[in-house]
């Protein structure tokens, strides 16, 4: 299996910081790579795919970046609606794997 | 809108078989763009996938699941079931239903994403 690594587990921020989190596959995955947010109590939200792409109706203030092996994930000024976990996911090749999640919290 | 509603028993006993079903509405199991499947994450953890699969057969399971796993699609029914045997207290987690969207790399390649999510069933492996 593909073995996805965050960093880091815990992230405490403010509003209007910008964040990034990173994501290191243990092998290249190419772009297969998507994030998605957490609430708590709450299924999580697509937010990019294909490392970069924006999923529809997500606000512009996130961006994904990276290919082969390192990804990130940044908020450009953090929202109130942000603080929550964030797992990165490969789907280059099956068994399909997560990163452990961060969880962003507020300062 | 697409909306996914897994169903099934909140509590089961260790040694025996769970069983959950997952509702499509506003979308079509046969949807040749579509696969579906299972994701479950154990209480304060991360995400684990446990498969997909395809309207005509195809599945995937996760190795380290697969010899208790068994997942199906009921076209007529517009749903799709996972099943999943001798469950000990590590299989106690909330379990998604996803759908994933077919993604083709050329030439053939076939790659899925999980673009939506069911909200969620809590099952407990307990006596």
């Amino acid at each position: 299996d593909i073995q996805m690594t965050q960093s880091p587990s815990t992230l405490s921020a403010s509003v209007g910081d910008r964040v990034t989190i990173t994501c290191r596959a243990s092998q290249t995955i190419s772009t297969w790579l998507a994030w998605y947010q957490q609430k708590p109590g709450r299924a999580p939200k697509l937010l990019i795919y294909k490392a970069s792409s924006l999923e529809s109706e997500v606000p512009l203030r996130f961006s994904g970046n990276g290919s082969g092996t390192e990804f990130t994930l940044t908020i450009s000024s953090l929202q109130p609606d942000d603080f929550a976990t964030y797992y990165c996911h490969q789907y280059h090749s099956y068994s399909y794997t997560f990163g452990q999640g961060t969880k962003l919290e507020i300062k | 809108q697409l909306q996914l509603q897994e169903s099934g028993p909140g509590l089961v006993k260790p040694s025996e078989t769970l069983s959950l079903t997952c509702s499509v509405s506003g979308g079509s199991v046969s949807s040749s763009s579509y696969y579906w499947g299972w994701i479950r994450q154990p209480p304060g953890k991360g995400l684990e996938w446990i498969g997909s699969l395809y309207f005509r057969g195809g599945t995937f399971y996760n190795p380290s699941l697969k010899s208790r796993v068994t997942m199906s699609v009921d076209t007529s029914k517009i749903q799709f079931s996972l099943r999943l045997t001798s469950v000990t207290v590590a299989d106690t987690a909330v379990y998604y239903c996803v759908r994933l969207a077919l993604v083709i790399v050329p030439p053939s390649t076939e790659l899925t994403l999980v673009d939506s999510w069911g909200q969620g069933l809590l099952v407990t492996v307990s006596s």
